[in-house]
């Protein structure tokens, strides 16, 4: 089983809807949870990273966690047809990274 | 200031051939890592190189060498390819691994082994 679980979609929404990805994972010990965004043969790119639990927003993009349920969430408002891209969630423990498999959004203009 | 680079960007090789990927960075970073990206599978670690001198395994290290050649340049070995290798590489670097900072990936390999 995989240390951290992402529904790998496709998802596909119109221009202006809200995007809502999430991830759990197993292991306790884990601190940092980030969000990579990752475009087309692209290399991943860091989003947001949040420490422990709460929220943390930047512009359209919120990031969510609840170390309680082990629940890892991204919401981009209003999104765009240049948010379309693959987002990894990912955690860290000590000096490694555990990424999900990817979440492909689509946003349709 | 290039950030992470990684060359060859594609190759195709058969089965048993060898090849090895290079990878640099201009950050000055302690940091080193290799990762692959198959689909549904997402990143998984190769290996990594704490600080110039050490390397250790990561999750699949099974079919592959590696070599922190100095603090800039981490390159990644397949000794003898099976058609299982075949798959993106990325190589990512970060500052230490003392605490946590962001990773940085170069534009990735992608690689076929028939």
């Amino acid at each position: 089983q995989k240390e951290v679980e992402q529904d790998p979609g496709p998802l596909s929404v119109p221009e202006g809807a809200i995007v809502s990805l999430n991830c759990t994972y197993s292991n306790s010990a884990f601190q940092y949870f980030m969000w990579y965004r990752q475009y087309s043969r692209k290399g991943p790119e860091l989003l947001m990273y949040t420490y422990s639990s709460g929220n943390k927003e930047d512009g359209r993009f919120t990031a969510q966690v609840d170390k309680s349920s082990k629940y890892i969430s991204l919401f981009i408002r209003d999104s765009q047809p240049s948010d379309s891209a693959t987002y990894l969630c990912a955690s860290c423990y000590l000096y490694k990274l555990s990424f999900g498999a990817g979440t492909t959004v689509t946003v349709r203009a | 200031n290039a950030g992470v680079t990684q060359t060859p960007k594609f190759q195709v090789l058969k089965t048993g051939q060898s090849m090895t990927l290079q990878c640099a960075q201009d950050m000055n970073h302690n940091s080193m890592y290799w990762y692959r990206q198959d689909p549904g599978m997402g990143l998984r670690l190769i290996y990594y190189s704490a600080s110039e001198g050490t390397t250790d395994k990561g999750e699949v290290p099974n079919g592959y060498n590696v070599s922190r050649l100095n603090k800039r340049e981490f390159s990644l070995r397949l000794e003898s390819a099976a058609p299982s290798q075949t798959s993106v590489y990325f190589c990512a670097s970060q500052t230490s691994v003392e605490a946590y900072n962001e990773q940085f990936f170069g534009p990735g390999t992608r690689l076929t082994v028939l």
